[in-house]
């Protein structure tokens, strides 16, 4: 079955680093296009980025472009996101959601439980 | 990339029917048949009932159907059980490639 688990959040200082994991399994990784989407507390979903089946292309929300930088390994079946110059306001549960197949207009379909990053001094 | 505009909240009785809107722009919703809804109960992740427009998922209760007419998308659902309350939210690619979201709404089955 269809598993994505999601690693590397944790409290982190405003303008410092971080990059989450997303580990999949159950399915051809290489075949999908993958999706990273955020929930601050108490708030809706927000969409932050996207990255074809090859990794070739990717593009991302307003908010985090120029900050945060999606990618994949196919070989290793894992999707990141390096979130860099964190902000208070990008603390969120961050999931990432495989898209139905390998473009990026595919919404996604199964997601993973999400990993909180928090943002504080 | 603004968000898309859903009712903050909806409420109805067991068995009653509910439509919950989501409006874009011809840049999103309008433009593209690849809207999409989200049923979220507390706690858990989201999970998905319609992809483009109206092609529901093989879980998707037949009591859920969902509809598009210009610029705004619709998820009705009918037969209204106790399970249904949790937050919808509808999603739209956007012409520049991107993705964008409504800002939920939360179903109360009172």
């Amino acid at each position: 079955q269809v598993q994505l688990v999601e690693s590397g959040g944790g409290v982190v200082q405003p303008g410092k680093s971080l990059r989450l994991s997303c580990e999949a399994s159950g399915f051809i990784f290489s075949t999908y296009a993958m999706h990273w989407v955020r929930q601050a507390p108490g708030k809706g979903l927000q969409w932050v980025a996207v990255v074809s089946h090859d990794g070739d292309n990717e593009y991302y929300a307003d908010s985090v472009k120029g900050r945060f930088t999606i990618s994949r390994d196919n070989s290793k079946n894992t999707l990141y996101l390096q979130l860099d110059s964190l902000r208070g306001e990008d603390t969120a549960v961050y999931f990432c959601a495989r898209a139905r197949h390998l473009g990026v207009y595919y919404s996604g379909d199964y997601w993973g439980q999400g990993t909180l990053v928090t943002v504080s001094a | 990339q603004s968000a898309l505009t859903q009712p903050a909240s909806v409420s109805a009785s067991p068995g009653q029917s509910i439509t919950i809107s989501c409006t874009g722009t011809s840049g999103d919703i309008g433009g593209f048949n690849y809207v999409s809804w989200y049923q979220q109960h507390p706690g858990k992740a989201p999970t998905l009932l319609f992809y483009d427009v109206n092609t529901r998922q093989p879980e998707t209760p037949h009591r859920f159907s969902a509809a598009k007419s210009g610029n705004t998308a619709s998820l009705i659902i009918s037969g209204l059980q106790t399970d249904d309350e949790a937050d919808y939210y509808c999603a739209s690619f956007t012409y520049v490639n991107t993705w964008v979201f409504g800002g939920g709404t939360k179903l109360t089955v009172l």
